[in-house]
């Protein structure tokens, strides 16, 4: 089992739709996770973090985590051809070491 | 300028060469953190310093990388003996304090081995 999953997509969504990436985690101790989105040749940018249970919105962004299910989400609203790109799901290792696993990513395509 | 900047942006090595590749941090990020990025994959964490002490170098494939941070600032990643699975953008980031803490990436260091 992977320590970080998502489905690496293509996920294809019509403009103005809600684009919605999983991602689950196998750390148990994870307190902290991330978002980032990747542009083709460019370098991770953080879109959202989050580290409640629960929800966390930030303009057409929504992250949603789930800690006894090991499970984060992120919900796009309206969305727009420039945010085509890979989203990665990130998260720390809680157990004393100070590595970050980034899951594989998952390619969105925004149609017009 | 205000960001993290990596150097060189692009290099080409012959198999069995050295490589040295470069990561300026953003000033007074304590956190610092390489990763290995192939195609179509997410980053690779390789390694992570905190000021000048490496604390995890859990990721580093062989023993012939390498990761310095003699000053607590500049990052030096090192290849010896380049091989053609080496081929990857190699992306560093830094953070104010811990891995918990928002990271920000560097451009990438993108490195072809022939």
């Amino acid at each position: 089992q992977k320590e970080v999953e998502q489905n690496s997509g293509p996920l294809s969504v019509p403009e103005g739709a809600i684009a919605s990436l999983n991602c689950t985690y196998s750390d148990r101790g994870s307190q902290s996770f991330f978002w980032y989105r990747q542009y083709s040749g460019k370098s991770p940018e953080l879109i959202m973090s989050i580290y409640s249970n629960g929800d966390k919105e930030d303009g057409r962004f929504t992250a949603q985590l789930n800690k006894a299910s090991q499970y984060v989400s992120l919900l796009i609203r309206d969305s727009q051809p420039s945010d085509s790109a890979t989203y990665l799901c990130a998260v720390p290792y809680s157990g004393g070491y100070q590595k970050v696993t980034f899951g594989t990513g998952t390619k969105l395509q925004v149609i017009p | 300028g205000a960001g993290v900047s990596q150097s060189p942006r692009y290099k080409v090595a012959k198999r069995g060469q050295d490589v040295a590749l470069r990561c300026d941090p953003i000033s007074g990020h304590v956190s610092l953190f390489w990763y290995q990025q192939a195609l179509g994959q997410g980053p690779e964490f390789l390694t992570y310093f905190q000021n000048e002490a490496q604390l995890d170098k859990s990721g580093l494939p062989s023993d012939r990388f390498f990761a310095e941070r003699p000053e607590g600032s500049v990052s030096t990643l090192k290849i010896q003996r380049t091989q053609q699975e080496d081929s990857a953008v190699y992306l560093c980031a830094s953070s104010k304090i811990t891995n918990t803490d928002t990271q920000y990436f560097g451009p990438g260091t993108r490195l072809t081995v022939l």
